[in-house]
């Protein structure tokens, strides 16, 4: 399975934008890129997936390397309630791969 | 839609018990999978299933069963609980291989 590979914690100032990495220099062709958080003591919940072109949500927008080899989940403004565990994750199947992610901390 | 419920939410066992940890769903999902959580790590998966009556192992599989007789229904078994499986166990669905929806977990501890 391809890997991926995150930071394992970052820190962002509340409402400042917050730019998350990871590398996938593994991706093939028919894989996308998913994007998840968890916050403290809940199950992960779907935050935004693509496969080559940019995309945006109400909840992040997420910027794909033109090679397709990293990719950046990108909170505008972070809030206190972002404050989670967020996993980028290859899928090109039903299961999903889940790494460590990285521990993402908004201090006010 | 109650989405993805799981039951109980916390469980304590003794070694070589066995217990049923209950999952149900109700946006029709054919993708139904568990996955376990120990302290600091990811999400790693014990079992999966495409649809009612098919199902198939993840990356660690001893020491569970699983069925799956309706679409809604997919409990995981412990069959003789060993402390090396308290962990938080998450159950999802999706659409194939579209979003997957989380339950909130059972805290499970084996004394």
């Amino acid at each position: 399975d391809a890997k991926t590979t995150q930071p394992n914690s970052m820190e962002s100032n509340e409402e400042e934008p917050v730019h998350l990495p990871c590398n996938h220099s593994t991706i093939s062709g028919t894989d996308y890129i998913h994007w998840y958080r968890q916050l403290p003591s809940q199950g992960p919940e779907y935050v935004i997936h693509g496969l080559t072109s940019n995309v945006n949500n109400r909840m992040a927008s997420l910027a794909i390397a033109e090679d397709r080899k990293s990719s950046t989940l990108i909170l505008h403004r972070a809030t206190l309630r972002d404050a989670a565990v967020y996993y980028c994750i290859l899928n090109s199947g039903y299961a999903l791969n889940f790494g460590k992610g990285t521990s993402l901390l908004v201090t006010p | 839609n109650a989405g993805v419920t799981q039951t109980p939410k916390f469980q304590v066992l003794k070694t070589g018990q066995s217990m049923t940890l209950q999952c149900a769903q109700d946006m029709n999902h054919e993708y139904m999978s568990w996955y376990r959580q120990d302290p600091g790590m990811g999400l790693r998966l014990i079992h999966y299933s495409v649809g009612a009556g098919i199902t198939d192992q993840g990356e660690v599989p001893n020491g569970y069963n699983v069925s799956r007789s309706t679409t809604e229904d997919f409990p995981l078994r412990l069959l003789s609980a060993a402390p090396s499986q308290t962990s938080v166990y998450f159950c999802a669905s999706s659409r194939g291989t579209d979003t997957q929806y989380f339950g909130p977990g059972t805290r499970l501890t084996v004394l």
